[in-house]
């Protein structure tokens, strides 16, 4: 286990539904992030959080809205998703800071399957 | 354009046999490359981190060289074992930014018995 875990790992879901994936890491690290990897492609990271702020949007559609309440939580809220948005969904967190680098330490992830 | 790109996309190898995957990269600036493993399903794992002064790191079986002149990378697992079945991922990290990853599409490795 790397310290940072996901809930839930698997969700299957409709075009209309509205769902939330949950990260919690329990390594006292102060940037979390949230990952995209769709089949045969590299991970495409979606959104940062630095010290609860948000630092980074890569171009990510509205139907993805991210939270978070605190350090150790981050929350990925989905509402009507296309069938291509299935994919698994990464959560990591980091101790961010001086003296780079530092190790991003990823959760087992969320399957998300769209129908 | 910054891109990291791997080889072979897929390997299959027997058990207890050596292997190197290749990575090679064009983002500049750099700051550090990354080895990730990842088992089928779950989150990646790292096993080496190296800034562009490092010519190599080990970690166990894993051996991960680097070459920032030529941006060339090595992953060398040495006396592979089934559990070494998963995909390995190299990232790049941009200097401006410890977060700003690169991502390469990844190796699938299967070790069979």
């Amino acid at each position: 286990e790397t310290g940072v875990t996901q809930t839930p790992r698997h969700l299957v879901m409709g075009m209309t539904n509205k769902k939330s994936l949950k990260c919690e890491q329990h390594l006292g690290h102060n940037a979390m992030y949230w990952y995209k990897q769709s089949a045969k492609k590299p991970l495409e990271l979606m959104f940062v959080y630095n010290f609860k702020e948000q630092t980074e949007n890569n171009s990510v559609p509205s139907r993805f809205s991210p939270e978070c309440p605190n350090s150790s939580h981050l929350f990925l809220h989905l509402h009507t998703l296309q069938p291509e948005d299935s994919a698994l969904y990464l959560c990591a967190s980091s101790q961010e800071g001086q003296g780079n680098p530092y190790e991003q330490y990823f959760g087992p992830g969320t399957r998300l399957t769209v129908t | 354009k910054n891109q990291v790109e791997q080889s072979p996309q897929s390997l299959i190898i027997l058990e207890g046999k050596n292997c190197t995957l290749q990575c090679n990269y064009t983002v500049s600036p750099f700051s550090n490359l990354r080895w990730y493993k990842q088992d089928t399903g779950r989150g990646p794992v790292s096993l080496t981190i190296m800034t562009f002064s490092e010519n190599t790191k080990s970690n166990g079986r894993y051996t991960a060289t680097l070459d920032a002149d030529t941006k060339q990378s090595s992953l060398h697992i040495t006396a592979s074992q089934l559990s070494d079945s998963a995909s390995y991922i190299c990232v790049v990290n941009w200097v401006d930014s410890s977060y700003k990853l690169i991502f390469g599409s990844g190796t699938r490795l299967l070790v069979r018995p």
